[in-house]
């Protein structure tokens, strides 16, 4: 069975600063994704970045990227340059293998991020 | 802008008392999911519908059920909600037409949940 952990339930960042959201993960599949996705307040789940298990490079969307260490079986996401608007909760899932049909998601139990003057 | 919508966006209902919540989107795609989201908690799958073949999580209570008259919409019915029932409900999307798309992600797309409220 897949696992997703998430083990900081809460970090501080000030504006303009770096943070990393740790995600661990296990599994048994040799093909799989991984997701981060935030959840501001309001609820709605908006996508962030993607990292698939055979991509070589770090995936990097504008101020996200992804430190994807697969014999840690990690996925931490890096936030530069923080912006209060960045004030969340974040979710790292992953997707089961691949069958075509669906794209299951496995979420770990988030972070909450609060970013600060 | 293609997207999901909820509706409502809050919901107050009574312990027993039947609730539909609604889902539909512009997105076309063929796959569409309801998650249960308890306070605090990471999103849960209860199941989804690749077209019109709906598959059920093994461990969905059998007081949640779904309905999909067609690609757009999607609706969960709850049959007589329980306090345990209380939670924010999320519909997403994601696009599967049996062959991976290079440069697709088949990322899900969320929307706004419903926050349902059982008195």
């Amino acid at each position: 069975a897949q696992k997703i952990t998430q083990t900081q339930p809460g970090m501080f960042v000030q504006e303009k600063e770096a943070v990393t959201l740790d995600c661990t993960y296990d599994t048994s599949d040799q093909s799989y994704g991984l997701f981060w996705y935030k959840q501001p307040s309001s609820g709605e789940m908006i996508f962030l970045i993607y990292q698939g298990s055979y991509d070589e490079q770090n995936a990097t969307e504008g101020r996200y990227s992804l430190n994807f260490q697969k014999a840690r079986k990690s996925a931490n996401l890096v936030i530069s340059a923080s912006q209060l608007g960045d004030s969340a909760m974040y979710f790292c899932a992953m997707r089961e293998a691949y069958t075509g049909t669906a794209s299951k998601l496995t979420f770990g139990t988030g972070t909450r991020l609060q970013v600060t003057l | 802008d293609a997207m999901v919508i909820q509706n409502p966006r809050y919901q107050v209902t009574q312990f027993g008392k039947p609730v539909t919540l609604s889902c539909s989107q512009t997105l076309n795609h063929n796959v569409m999911y309801w998650y249960q989201q308890k306070s605090s908690q990471a999103p849960k799958l209860l199941f989804h519908y690749y077209d019109k073949d709906f598959n059920n999580e093994a461990d969905t209570p059998d007081n949640f059920q779904s309905r999909r008259p067609n690609t757009s919409f999607c609706f969960l019915d709850i049959r007589s909600p329980g306090l345990g029932d209380a939670a924010m409900y999320l519909c997403a999307t994601s696009s599967h037409r049996g062959v991976r798309v290079k440069g697709s992600y088949n990322e899900q797309f969320f929307g706004p949940g419903t926050r349902l409220t059982v008195l």
